[in-house]
Protein backbone atom coordinates (compact mmCIF):
# COMPACT_ATOMS: atom_id res chain seq x y z
CA UNK A 1 0.00 0.00 0.00
CA UNK A 2 1.05 3.51 -0.38
CA UNK A 3 0.63 6.46 1.92
CA UNK A 4 0.49 10.35 1.24
CA UNK A 5 1.57 12.73 4.17
CA UNK A 6 0.78 16.40 3.83
CA UNK A 7 1.35 18.45 6.98
CA UNK A 8 -0.08 21.40 6.34
CA UNK A 9 -3.67 21.01 7.12
CA UNK A 10 -4.10 25.41 6.37
CA UNK A 11 -2.00 27.76 4.63
CA UNK A 12 -2.22 31.38 3.47
CA UNK A 13 -0.39 33.20 0.91
CA UNK A 14 -0.82 36.98 -0.57
CA UNK A 15 -1.56 37.65 -4.17
CA UNK A 16 1.05 37.59 -6.20
CA UNK A 17 3.03 35.97 -4.16
CA UNK A 18 4.63 32.37 -4.02
CA UNK A 19 3.51 29.45 -2.02
CA UNK A 20 4.77 25.65 -1.91
CA UNK A 21 2.95 22.98 -0.50
CA UNK A 22 4.48 19.93 1.17
CA UNK A 23 4.01 15.97 0.74
CA UNK A 24 5.52 13.13 1.45
CA UNK A 25 4.95 9.97 0.43
CA UNK A 26 5.89 5.96 0.69
CA UNK A 27 5.75 3.59 -2.02
CA UNK A 28 7.97 0.32 -2.58
CA UNK A 29 6.92 0.30 -6.33
CA UNK A 30 10.04 1.64 -8.88
CA UNK A 31 7.53 2.91 -10.96
CA UNK A 32 4.45 5.19 -10.21
CA UNK A 33 3.28 8.85 -10.57
CA UNK A 34 2.48 11.55 -8.75
CA UNK A 35 -0.59 13.89 -8.96
CA UNK A 36 -1.50 17.01 -7.22
CA UNK A 37 -5.18 17.85 -7.37
CA UNK A 38 -7.23 21.18 -6.74
CA UNK A 39 -10.34 21.29 -5.23
CA UNK A 40 -12.07 24.82 -5.25
CA UNK A 41 -15.18 25.69 -3.24
CA UNK A 42 -17.52 24.27 -6.18
CA UNK A 43 -16.15 20.73 -5.39
CA UNK A 44 -14.74 19.86 -8.66
CA UNK A 45 -11.31 17.91 -8.43
CA UNK A 46 -9.26 19.35 -10.74
CA UNK A 47 -5.56 17.68 -11.86
CA UNK A 48 -2.93 20.48 -11.52
CA UNK A 49 -0.16 18.78 -12.19
CA UNK A 50 1.20 15.07 -13.01
CA UNK A 51 5.17 13.46 -12.18
CA UNK A 52 6.57 10.68 -13.32
CA UNK A 53 8.62 9.01 -10.86
CA UNK A 54 11.16 8.24 -13.46
CA UNK A 55 11.62 11.20 -14.66
CA UNK A 56 14.29 13.15 -13.23
CA UNK A 57 12.85 16.97 -14.41
CA UNK A 58 10.42 18.61 -12.54
CA UNK A 59 6.66 19.30 -14.17
CA UNK A 60 5.60 22.44 -14.42
CA UNK A 61 2.33 23.92 -15.62
CA UNK A 62 2.11 27.52 -16.07
CA UNK A 63 2.69 29.09 -12.65
CA UNK A 64 2.71 25.87 -10.93
CA UNK A 65 5.76 23.94 -10.53
CA UNK A 66 6.90 20.79 -8.50
CA UNK A 67 10.20 20.06 -6.47
CA UNK A 68 10.42 16.23 -6.98
CA UNK A 69 12.83 14.86 -4.58
CA UNK A 70 12.67 10.70 -5.37
CA UNK A 71 15.21 10.00 -2.65
CA UNK A 72 13.37 11.81 0.05
CA UNK A 73 9.87 10.42 -1.43
CA UNK A 74 9.02 14.24 -1.35
CA UNK A 75 6.64 15.40 -3.69
CA UNK A 76 5.87 19.49 -2.88
CA UNK A 77 3.91 21.96 -5.21
CA UNK A 78 4.94 25.90 -5.49
CA UNK A 79 2.24 28.14 -6.74
CA UNK A 80 3.78 31.35 -8.15
CA UNK A 81 2.30 34.52 -8.54
CA UNK A 82 -0.51 33.33 -6.68
CA UNK A 83 -4.27 34.48 -8.00
CA UNK A 84 -7.60 34.72 -5.74
CA UNK A 85 -8.67 31.62 -7.78
CA UNK A 86 -6.23 29.63 -6.44
CA UNK A 87 -8.20 29.58 -3.09
CA UNK A 88 -8.68 25.77 -2.70
CA UNK A 89 -8.04 22.87 -1.32
CA UNK A 90 -4.89 20.83 -3.22
CA UNK A 91 -4.76 17.17 -2.46
CA UNK A 92 -1.26 15.33 -3.26
CA UNK A 93 -1.91 11.69 -5.01
CA UNK A 94 0.27 9.04 -5.76
CA UNK A 95 -0.59 6.07 -8.20
CA UNK A 96 1.16 2.75 -8.34
CA UNK A 97 2.23 2.73 -12.31
CA UNK A 98 0.86 -0.60 -13.00
CA UNK A 99 -2.63 -1.28 -14.05
CA UNK A 100 -6.16 -0.39 -13.14
CA UNK A 101 -5.10 0.60 -9.82
CA UNK A 102 -6.76 3.80 -7.50
CA UNK A 103 -5.46 6.70 -6.16
CA UNK A 104 -3.97 7.28 -2.69
CA UNK A 105 -5.14 10.75 -1.16
CA UNK A 106 -3.24 12.94 1.29
CA UNK A 107 -5.38 14.36 3.92
CA UNK A 108 -5.70 18.26 1.70
CA UNK A 109 -3.90 21.44 2.51
CA UNK A 110 -6.75 24.47 2.73
CA UNK A 111 -4.98 27.45 0.83
CA UNK A 112 -6.17 30.84 0.93
CA UNK A 113 -4.90 33.78 -1.36
CA UNK A 114 -5.13 36.60 0.50
CA UNK A 115 -6.31 39.59 -1.45
CA UNK B 1 -18.24 18.46 -23.49
CA UNK B 2 -18.44 17.04 -20.09
CA UNK B 3 -16.11 14.55 -19.83
CA UNK B 4 -17.04 12.56 -16.50
CA UNK B 5 -20.64 13.29 -15.80
CA UNK B 6 -22.59 12.31 -12.70
CA UNK B 7 -26.36 12.62 -11.49
CA UNK B 8 -27.61 13.62 -9.38
CA UNK B 9 -25.41 16.31 -7.74
CA UNK B 10 -27.34 16.08 -4.48
CA UNK B 11 -29.31 13.80 -3.29
CA UNK B 12 -31.45 13.88 0.33
CA UNK B 13 -32.99 10.27 1.50
CA UNK B 14 -34.27 8.57 4.18
CA UNK B 15 -32.38 6.03 6.35
CA UNK B 16 -33.18 2.53 4.87
CA UNK B 17 -33.75 3.59 1.77
CA UNK B 18 -32.01 2.19 -1.59
CA UNK B 19 -30.57 4.63 -3.90
CA UNK B 20 -27.97 5.08 -7.14
CA UNK B 21 -25.45 7.22 -8.29
CA UNK B 22 -25.16 7.16 -12.04
CA UNK B 23 -21.55 7.84 -13.98
CA UNK B 24 -20.23 8.34 -17.63
CA UNK B 25 -17.55 9.18 -18.75
CA UNK B 26 -16.63 10.03 -22.77
CA UNK B 27 -13.06 9.55 -22.88
CA UNK B 28 -13.12 6.86 -24.14
CA UNK B 29 -10.76 5.33 -20.84
CA UNK B 30 -11.38 1.62 -19.83
CA UNK B 31 -11.21 1.98 -15.73
CA UNK B 32 -13.23 3.91 -13.95
CA UNK B 33 -13.64 4.35 -10.25
CA UNK B 34 -15.80 5.34 -7.44
CA UNK B 35 -14.56 7.67 -4.31
CA UNK B 36 -15.59 9.15 -1.09
CA UNK B 37 -15.12 12.02 0.50
CA UNK B 38 -15.97 12.40 4.24
CA UNK B 39 -16.76 15.16 6.13
CA UNK B 40 -12.73 15.75 6.85
CA UNK B 41 -12.24 15.94 3.12
CA UNK B 42 -10.35 12.93 3.13
CA UNK B 43 -11.31 11.34 0.16
CA UNK B 44 -10.69 7.43 -0.18
CA UNK B 45 -10.88 4.56 -2.95
CA UNK B 46 -13.99 2.67 -2.96
CA UNK B 47 -13.84 0.65 -6.30
CA UNK B 48 -11.88 0.37 -9.24
CA UNK B 49 -13.33 -1.08 -12.45
CA UNK B 50 -12.20 -1.97 -15.71
CA UNK B 51 -13.42 -4.85 -18.70
CA UNK B 52 -11.18 -7.08 -16.54
CA UNK B 53 -11.75 -6.97 -12.87
CA UNK B 54 -13.11 -5.15 -10.46
CA UNK B 55 -11.44 -4.21 -7.30
CA UNK B 56 -13.64 -3.66 -4.27
CA UNK B 57 -11.77 -1.90 -1.05
CA UNK B 58 -12.50 -4.12 1.56
CA UNK B 59 -13.55 -1.61 4.63
CA UNK B 60 -16.69 -1.12 1.90
CA UNK B 61 -19.71 -2.37 3.63
CA UNK B 62 -21.76 -4.74 0.89
CA UNK B 63 -24.42 -3.00 0.98
CA UNK B 64 -22.56 -0.86 -1.60
CA UNK B 65 -22.60 -2.30 -5.05
CA UNK B 66 -20.53 -0.88 -8.55
CA UNK B 67 -22.47 -1.77 -11.83
CA UNK B 68 -21.38 -1.41 -15.16
CA UNK B 69 -23.52 -1.94 -17.98
CA UNK B 70 -20.76 -1.19 -20.20
CA UNK B 71 -17.16 0.86 -20.47
CA UNK B 72 -18.71 4.12 -20.18
CA UNK B 73 -20.72 3.79 -17.26
CA UNK B 74 -20.19 2.97 -13.24
CA UNK B 75 -22.88 3.48 -11.38
CA UNK B 76 -23.33 2.90 -7.54
CA UNK B 77 -26.23 1.30 -5.95
CA UNK B 78 -26.68 1.65 -2.19
CA UNK B 79 -28.94 -0.52 -0.17
CA UNK B 80 -29.99 0.12 3.27
CA UNK B 81 -29.05 3.77 3.54
CA UNK B 82 -27.51 4.39 6.63
CA UNK B 83 -26.59 7.74 8.42
CA UNK B 84 -23.05 7.50 8.02
CA UNK B 85 -23.22 7.11 4.27
CA UNK B 86 -23.71 10.82 4.30
CA UNK B 87 -20.67 12.33 1.87
CA UNK B 88 -19.81 13.49 -1.62
CA UNK B 89 -19.13 10.27 -3.87
CA UNK B 90 -16.46 11.13 -6.91
CA UNK B 91 -16.63 8.56 -9.90
CA UNK B 92 -13.41 8.88 -11.78
CA UNK B 93 -11.95 7.47 -14.65
CA UNK B 94 -8.31 6.79 -16.36
CA UNK B 95 -6.65 5.05 -18.95
CA UNK B 96 -5.19 1.61 -17.22
CA UNK B 97 -2.21 1.98 -18.80
CA UNK B 98 0.39 5.24 -19.95
CA UNK B 99 -0.30 8.17 -17.77
CA UNK B 100 -2.73 7.31 -15.19
CA UNK B 101 -4.51 10.39 -15.04
CA UNK B 102 -8.12 10.25 -13.44
CA UNK B 103 -10.29 12.92 -14.57
CA UNK B 104 -13.18 12.63 -11.68
CA UNK B 105 -16.89 13.67 -12.38
CA UNK B 106 -18.64 17.03 -10.34
CA UNK B 107 -19.37 14.56 -7.31
CA UNK B 108 -22.88 13.95 -5.84
CA UNK B 109 -23.59 15.09 -2.25
CA UNK B 110 -25.51 12.52 -0.41
CA UNK B 111 -27.41 12.59 2.97
CA UNK B 112 -29.00 10.68 4.81
CA UNK B 113 -31.70 11.67 7.40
Amino acid sequence: AQTVTQSQPEMSVQEAETVTLSCTYDTSENNYYLFWYKQPPSRQMILVIRQEAYKQQNATENRFSVNFQKAAKSFSLKISDSQLGDTAMYFCASHQGTGANNLFFGTGTRLTVIP
Amino acid sequence: DTAVSQTPKYLVTQMGNDKSIKCEQNLGHDTMYWYKQDSKKFLKIMFSYNNKELIINETVPNRFSPKSPDKAHLNLHINSLELGDSAVYFCASSHSSGAYEQYFGPGTRLTVT
